[in-house]
């Protein structure tokens, strides 16, 4: 079966600096990934997807980069703030799995004012 | 996501001891999930449904069931608690999507933190 794994587990940068996180995956049969944001206390929240015909997405300060050849994705967070400081996990799918989510192990993000 | 609630929110329970875990929703979806949450291992998927009738296995189904008793309402329950299964537990719904999209956006619930001792 699929299996994704993001990288790191941590992250610490100051405020107005980039961030970026790494998944990989194993199943050249996924074709569709998103990426949660879960703050303390709360469920995850869908925050950005990208589906296999894309190469790039961006939404703001957000942004995520899908390499199919090499099987992995990113995601990329511009100009952070405070309040971007939480547990963000990516996820693959594949079509014929239905609404079926792999996740990969989470990155806890910290931005220091 | 207030659509998606979860009860209880927090729970402590005895090793052997039979627990529920329920959830509801008010946005009408077909589909719902549950998945557990591990430091270091992410969100594992227990058990889905997609609808009424369809009730499916996930990664780590062993030591749970579920029911969908309606539309709107997913239980699962752990027949007889084990220390391992201490985690923090989600509920989540989705809709089939529509206009040639091949997969759905998940709303989770805010969690139930389950200790068993």
């Amino acid at each position: 079966g699929e299996n994704v794994e993001q990288h790191p587990s941590t992250l610490s940068v100051q405020e107005g600096d980039s961030a970026v996180i790494k998944c990989t995956y194993s199943d050249s049969a996924s074709n569709y990934f998103p990426w949660y944001k879960q703050e303390l206390g709360k469920g995850p929240q869908l925050i950005i997807d990208i589906r296999s015909n894309v190469g790039e997405k961006k939404d703001q300060r957000i942004a995520v980069t899908l390499n199919k050849t090499a099987k992995h994705f990113s995601l990329h967070i511009t100009e952070t703030q405070p309040e971007d400081s939480a547990v963000y996990f990516c996820a693959a799918s594949m079509e014929n799995q239905g609404g079926k989510l792999i996740f990969g192990q989470g990155t806890e993000l910290s931005v220091k004012p | 996501d207030a659509d998606v609630t979860q009860t209880p929110r927090n729970r402590i329970t005895k090793t052997g001891k039979r627990i529920m875990l329920e959830c509801s929703q008010t946005k009408g979806h077909d589909r719902m999930y549950w998945y557990r949450q591990d430091p270091g291992l992410g969100l594992r998927l227990i058990y889905y449904s997609f609808d009424v009738k369809d009730i499916n296995k996930g990664e780590i189904s062993d030591g749970y069931s579920v029911s969908r008793q309606a539309q709107a309402k997913f239980s699962l329950s752990l027949e007889s608690a084990i220390p391992n299964q201490t985690a923090l537990y989600f509920c989540a719904t989705s809709d089939p999507p529509g206009g040639g999209a091949y997969t759905d956006t998940q709303y989770f619930g805010p969690g139930t933190r389950l200790t068993v001792l």
